[in-house]
């Protein structure tokens, strides 16, 4: 078993649609959880950083973590073309530590 | 904004050739990693580094590689006798520790042939 598995995607919606992006992991060890947009051949960009269980809110984006269920999303509200792209979760143990990431979902927002 | 700069952009290598990476981090940042990403794959951990040593490394980072700080401000990988298989995208990434100043930078594409 991975220790992080993402959606596979690739999702496709249309502009303004609501997106909903989900990780599990199997160590309930992970305390650190983020979310990174990445665009082809380029590093990936820090989205949203949370700490343990609970919501996190930034614009258009939410980031929620159920530690409970090993679970992970990122909510895109009102999408748009640009947020085309491919996104990672990432998770770690301590707050320096190395990063576990998914394999990542691609998205494509129709104009 | 700050950024993590990484040369070159692309090294194309002959197999058994050393390549050395070079990453400039974030000037007040502290915590120093290496990530790999084949094509088409996830992003891989290769070693972290701290107060000038290597706190953590992964099974992928062998003899063949080292990292090095060499004056304060860069920081670098070396792959000592380069394989088909080490071609891959090489991400530098700095953190102040925090987790929440954490940033990659635009990768070195190294290509074996």
């Amino acid at each position: 078993q991975k220790e992080v598995e993402q959606d596979p995607g690739p999702l496709s919606v249309p502009e303004g649609a609501i997106v909903s992006l989900n990780c599990t992991y199997s160590n309930s060890a992970f305390q650190y959880f983020m979310w990174y947009r990445q665009y082809s051949r380029k590093g990936p960009e820090l989205l949203m950083y949370t700490y343990s269980s609970g919501n996190k809110e930034d614009g258009r984006f939410t980031a929620q973590v159920d530690k409970s269920s090993k679970y992970i999303s990122l909510f895109i509200r009102d999408s748009q073309p640009s947020d085309s792209a491919t996104y990672l979760c990432a998770m770690r143990y301590t707050n320096a530590g190395k990063s576990t990431f998914g394999d990542g979902t691609t998205l494509t927002v129709k104009p | 904004e700050p950024e993590v700069t990484q040369t070159p952009s692309h090294q194309v290598t002959q197999m058994g050739q050393e390549v050395i990476l070079r990453c400039v981090p974030i000037s007040n940042h502290l915590y120093f990693y290496w990530y790999r990403q084949i094509l088409g794959q996830k992003v891989e951990f290769l070693v972290s580094f701290y107060n000038n040593e290597i706190s953590e490394k992964s099974e992928i980072f062998d003899d063949q590689f080292s990292v090095e700080r060499p004056d304060g401000s860069n920081f670098t990988l070396k792959i000592r006798s380069t394989k088909l298989e080490d071609s891959a995208m090489y991400f530098c990434a700095s953190s102040d520790g925090t987790g929440r100043l954490a940033f990659f930078g635009q990768g070195t594409r190294l290509t074996v042939v």
